[in-house]
């Protein structure tokens, strides 16, 4: 069973400071990773993708991919109260199919 | 805006019924993909349709079925409606490249309640 997972939360971090959200996965030949984030009642909206090992910046946000510890990371800077969301790991494997494994999502609360 | 429109917004239905919901992709994306969101859950994937044609599915019951129009639109029927089917259903739509990569844009969803 190829599982992606993350914590719950909530994770509360003020606000200015930098929110650090984590995600592991099962499958070693996974291939492609999306963060989203999700507020309360609506769809989620894709945030950033990464393919490669190493660092991604865009904006306040960085994702961190870690192929070889299977981990993939979600840096946000200067953390807004507007960043207050769910944000969600999901993962496509090698031979997936183009299915995407979904994490439960993080609840991040940011405190003015 | 993602450019992907679902219809409709919120739906009650009761136990037995059947449904459809429908989804319009973004402009020049040839996939889509179906999801079912429980509160509090991740998205769990229910099935995808790539040019017309199923390329994909997730552990669903076969009285969850669906079609992609030429149009690239999409429509998911659930039979025989349960309790535990109430839920927020997602659309997402995508472009699946010569690569094999496709990032999926998500629509506002269908809040569906079974009583």
């Amino acid at each position: 069973q190829k599982e992606v997972e993350q914590n719950s939360g909530p994770l509360s971090v003020p606000e200015g400071a930098i929110a650090s959200l984590n995600c592991t996965y099962s499958d070693r030949g996974s291939q492609s990773f999306f963060w989203y984030r999700q507020y309360s009642g609506k769809s989620p909206e894709l945030i950033m993708s990464i393919y490669s090992n190493g660092d991604k910046e865009d904006g306040r946000f960085t994702a961190q991919l870690n192929k070889a510890s299977q981990y993939v990371s979600l840096l946000i800077r200067d953390s807004q109260p507007s960043d207050s969301a769910t944000y969600l790991c999901a993962v496509r494997g090698k031979d997936s199919n183009y299915q995407l494994i979904w994490g439960a999502g993080t609840k991040l609360i940011i405190k003015p | 805006e993602t450019g992907v429109t679902q219809s409709p917004t919120h739906l009650i239905k009761t136990r037995g019924q059947q449904v459809t919901l429908r989804c319009s992709s973004q402009s020049g994306h040839n996939t889509v993909s179906w999801y079912q969101q429980a509160l509090g859950q991740g998205p769990q994937f229910i099935f995808q349709y790539y040019r017309e044609e199923e390329n994909g599915r997730g552990n669903f019951p076969p009285r969850f079925s669906g079609l992609q129009f030429p149009n690239y639109s999409s429509e998911l029927n659930v039979n025989a409606l349960e309790l535990d089917d109430s839920a927020l259903y997602l659309c997402a739509s995508s472009f699946r490249t010569s690569e094999g990569t496709d990032t999926q844009y998500f629509g506002p969803g269908t809040r569906l309640t079974v009583l």
